[in-house]
């Protein structure tokens, strides 16, 4: 089965550092992810990419976060500067294509990257 | 903006009961909706993904169904096993992403 893969699973960082967090998409899979989770709190959509760009983000993206694909496999979230709330898990996730199809619009989940805030 | 609200938040039933967990949705106007499993500490897990123009789907002991009119969804779990034990969520997309529910915590006692 086909996986959505994330390094690091946990990461501690002090505040104010830049940290970088890697996904690796499943191969034939076109949209990607971030979402993040704060414990006990909802799932919360990041950003979208499609086509080497950003397609969409919410308000907690701001300047801070950026969002690369640098070699075609390779999908990262970079925060620049890390705050206290910005500790959550991030989850990166794909999918195939935009269109109709069961099979192509299911969003396919990494386990996430913890991040930790100090 | 959407909203997605899933009740209960919190079930707790026995081994072999059949339940159902709720998942509604304020704009109707979605593309699909999808059923995910999370397990404590762990990322999400699809389970079943409805199409709009579809009233339901069917895994194993899985049946979700789709009311898109009243913004409703449903998911069935037959002869719920301790296994079962997990949070479930629900994601309505629509505007270019998912939008997910808080989730319902699922305890099945053995």
């Amino acid at each position: 089965e086909p996986e959505v893969t994330q390094t690091p699973s946990h990461q501690v960082t002090q505040m104010g550092q830049e940290v970088i967090l890697r996904c690796v998409p499943i191969s034939n899979h076109l949209y990607f992810y971030w979402y993040r989770q704060i414990l006990g709190q909802k799932v919360e959509f990041l950003v979208s990419f499609y086509n080497n760009e950003i397609s969409e983000k919410s308000e907690i993206f701001d300047d801070q976060f950026s969002v690369e694909r640098p070699d075609g496999s390779n999908f990262t979230l970079k925060i620049r500067s890390t705050k206290l709330e910005d500790s959550a898990m991030y989850f990166c996730a794909s999918r195939k294509t935009n269109g109709q199809g069961s099979g192509a619009n299911v969003l396919t989940f990494g386990a996430g990257s913890r991040l930790t805030v100090l | 903006k959407q909203e997605v609200t899933q009740i209960p938040a919190a079930l707790s039933v026995p081994e072999g009961e059949n339940l159902v967990l709720n998942c509604s949705f304020t704009d109707s106007a979605i593309y699909n909706l999808q059923w995910f499993r999370q397990d404590p500490g762990k990322g999400l897990t699809s389970l079943l993904l409805i199409q709009s123009s579809q009233r339901e789907q069917t895994s194993g002991r899985l049946n979700a169904s789709l009311d898109k009119s009243s913004g409703r969804s449903t998911l069935y779990i037959a002869a719920s096993q301790p296994g079962d034990s997990a949070t479930y969520l629900c994601a309505a997309y629509n505007f270019n992403k998912f939008y997910f529910g808080s989730g319902t915590k699922l305890n099945v006692k053995p």
